[in-house]
């Protein structure tokens, strides 16, 4: 059965430090897609990104990059020199082809970043 | 161009009422997704559309939910003999394709059941 494990509840950092956020995911499926999105106070959630399981090349967009690795099953989130509007839910997902695009998502880590 | 939208946006009602809840997509969107999520949790699948059909209904709790998209564009999620349970935010997202495609969020529905 498929399932995401978001270990992290909450965390706390202080502005311009590094943060991971783990994401750790179960499937049967070869072919699946895993995706993070962030939540912030507002509630509505935001795409960040969306990898594929055949491709384990790291991605960096500006302050934000992804691990993804497949013999741990893990697609880690780490934001770098935080900043308080990161502060925000963020959710890991899992995709998988054969059930048609639906999300599976992880219970999610409030990341709170002090100024 | 317009997000998905969500309304109403707040809806308390009493248990044992019906509530409609609706989903505009954005437009040209042929995939539509209703998920339920509770406070503290990350949202759950309720339903899918490709289309006017109901693809997978398979995250729905009972048969007292119940999802249309009559014209492939807006959807109604409709909830009978609502139960306190069932207080949660409703949240409409919505895709170009199915298939692994980016799901574009709405702002979502608060129901609150007293």
């Amino acid at each position: 059965a498929q399932k995401v494990t978001q270990a992290q509840t909450e965390i706390s950092v202080v502005e311009k430090e590094d943060v991971t956020l783990d994401c750790v995911y179960e499937t049967r499926d070869t072919t699946y897609y895993l995706f993070w999105y962030k939540q912030p106070p507002s509630g509505e959630l935001v795409f960040l990104i969306r990898r594929n399981s055949f491709d384990e090349q790291n991605e960096i967009s500006g302050r934000y990059s992804w691990n993804f690795q497949k013999s741990t099953s893990s697609f880690n989130f780490t934001i770098t020199a935080s900043q308080v509007v990161d502060s925000a839910v963020y959710f890991c997902a899992l995709s998988e082809v054969n059930q048609g695009g639906k999300l599976i998502f992880g219970q999610g880590t409030e990341l709170s970043v002090k100024p | 161009g317009a997000g998905v939208s969500q309304t109403p946006s707040n809806k308390v009602t009493e248990k044992g009422k019906y509530v409609e809840l609706r989903c505009d997509p954005i437009s040209g969107h042929t995939a539509l997704y209703w998920y339920r999520q509770s406070l503290g949790q990350g949202p759950e699948f309720l339903i899918y559309f490709q289309g006017t059909g109901a693809a997978d209904d398979s995250g729905l709790p009972n048969d007292r939910f119940f999802a249309v998209r009559p014209e492939g564009s807006v959807s109604t999620l409709k909830i009978q003999r609502t139960e306190r349970g069932d207080s949660a935010v409703y949240l409409c997202a919505s895709s170009a394709k199915v298939f692994l495609d980016e799901q574009f969020f709405g702002p979502g529905t608060r129901l609150t059941v007293l």
